[in-house]
């Protein structure tokens, strides 16, 4: 059965660096979303991807933010400058045209040190 | 006031029992409603979707919405060990984005 897959599945950073979490969605899907999940809270809404731009951002994603389909399969986050409060699991999902199911890759688990 | 809240748990129940799960949402726009259950550490697994009002049966899972009221419901009948984990409530709106409750963690006991 097709899957969304993430990479990596953990990343350790320092405060301050860049870094892009990847993710590839299942093939003919094309709607496209990140959440994030801060150790203990809900899950949150990021943003939403269609036709190769953004639908729908939350207040969480701010300029330090972005997202990008660099090539037909994958889907990336890239996150500019971290900051502690950015350590969290980050999930991908998504979704079928004329669907509402989205599904969740097994999600990176990001430390900001 | 938040936009989706689940009944605060822990919620504990025999094995066999019926464990019931609830959710209210403000209508900002709502569009469809969908049940997840995270184990610790791992992503949501979607247990069931609903977008019209009434009840919803898959198995041992039956959802219910009820529009007019602002709440959605899981019913888990017969619940076993392995149902033990956090369910997920999630609005999707008129928007697209969605917006998950806190979650209810649910404990069946042997």
């Amino acid at each position: 059965e097709p899957e969304v897959t993430q990479t990596p599945s953990h990343q350790v950073t320092q405060m301050g660096q860049e870094v892009i979490l990847r993710c590839v969605p299942i093939s003919n899907h094309l709607y496209f979303y990140w959440y994030r999940q801060i150790l203990g809270q809900k899950v949150e809404f990021l943003v939403s991807f269609y036709n190769n731009e953004i639908s729908e951002k939350s207040e969480i994603f701010d300029d330090q933010f972005s997202v990008e389909r660099p090539d037909g399969s994958n889907f990336t986050l890239k996150i500019r400058s971290t900051k502690l409060e950015d350590s969290a699991m980050y999930f991908c999902a998504s979704q079928f045209d004329g669907t509402d199911t989205q599904y969740f890759g097994p999600g990176t688990r990001l430390t900001v040190l | 006031q938040k936009e989706v809240e689940q009944n605060s748990g822990p919620l504990s129940v025999p094995e066999g029992a019926i464990a019931s799960l609830n959710c209210t949402y403000s209508d900002r726009g709502s569009q469809s409603f969908f049940w997840y259950r995270q184990y610790s550490g791992k992503s949501p697994e979607l247990i069931m979707f609903i977008y019209s009002n009434g009840d919803k049966e898959d198995g041992r899972f039956t959802a219910q919405l009820n529009k007019a009221s602002q709440y959605v419901s899981l019913l888990i009948r017969d619940s076993q060990p392995s149902d033990s984990a956090t369910y997920l409530c999630a609005v999707k709106w008129r928007s697209g984005k969605s917006t998950f409750g806190d979650g209810t963690t649910l404990t069946v006991k042997p």
